[in-house]
């Protein structure tokens, strides 16, 4: 089946600085990847929609200047946080589809961020 | 935009007996697909069962079926004979064909504990 892997998952950063998580499609080619933030028991937000070879598509409320995405192949994004504050801190998740509209998603094992 | 609504943000089941997780949604789309996720501690998105908005049957995985009313926009789940491994917080989502946009859609989840 589609494999979707995703790294690191775990990371803890101090203020300030920027963290990088990668989101690769192992076995199939993703030209949208989603990026989802997720806080504890709730449900998972969708911040941004990553196209390989052209600009993310941001969801309302997410600043793009922050959470910079790049899609540059078939198989790989990534998503950086720059200057990390606390409150970033979360649960990050990303997930591709196989480009038909009736595929399901598939999901990395999400990013833990802790910003100190 | 579409909406995904579940009602119930915590179930209980007895270990090998039946539950059901509710999921109502909101589109005035004709074509769409339903998914059910099941998120574990582990934080991994599983895809537990899919249902095409055009099939009137309901789709069935071994122990887990879908209760799809398309008129009525509901899309429950029915876990059979559950078991201690079934325990995890359950997403109901919708995917829109619009060519506008490839996004899922989620709802808010429902946790699921199975007690021994």
């Amino acid at each position: 089946g589609a494999v979707v892997s995703q790294h690191p998952s775990r990371v803890i950063c101090k203020s300030g600085t920027s963290v990088k998580i990668e989101c690769r499609s192992l076995d199939f080619q993703a030209t949208t990847m989603f990026w989802y933030r997720q806080f504890p028991k709730k449900s998972l937000m969708l911040m941004a929609t990553s196209n390989e070879g052209s600009k993310a598509t941001y969801e309302q409320g997410v600043e793009k200047d922050k959470f910079l995405i790049n899609h540059a192949s078939l198989t790989l994004s990534t998503l950086t946080v720059t200057s990390a504050h606390p409150e970033d801190s979360s649960f990050y998740i990303c997930s591709a589809g196989q480009g038909l509209w009736n595929s399901p998603l598939h999901f990395g094992n999400g990013t833990r961020l802790t910003v100190t | 935009a579409q909406t995904v609504t579940q009602s119930q943000p915590e179930m209980s089941v007895q270990e090998a007996e039946t539950v059901t997780l509710s999921c109502t949604y909101d589109t005035s789309e004709s074509d769409y697909y339903l998914f059910w996720y099941k998120q574990p501690p582990s934080r991994q998105m599983i895809l537990v069962i899919r249902q095409e908005a055009y099939k009137q049957q309901n789709a069935t995985e071994n122990r887990f079926s879908v209760n799809f009313q398309k008129a009525a926009k509901s899309f429950s789940l029915k876990i059979s004979d559950s078991q201690l491994g079934d325990a995890a917080m359950y997403f109901c989502a919708y995917r829109t064909k619009s060519n506008t946009g490839n996004q899922f859609y989620f709802g808010t989840g429902t946790s699921l504990t199975v007690i021994p």
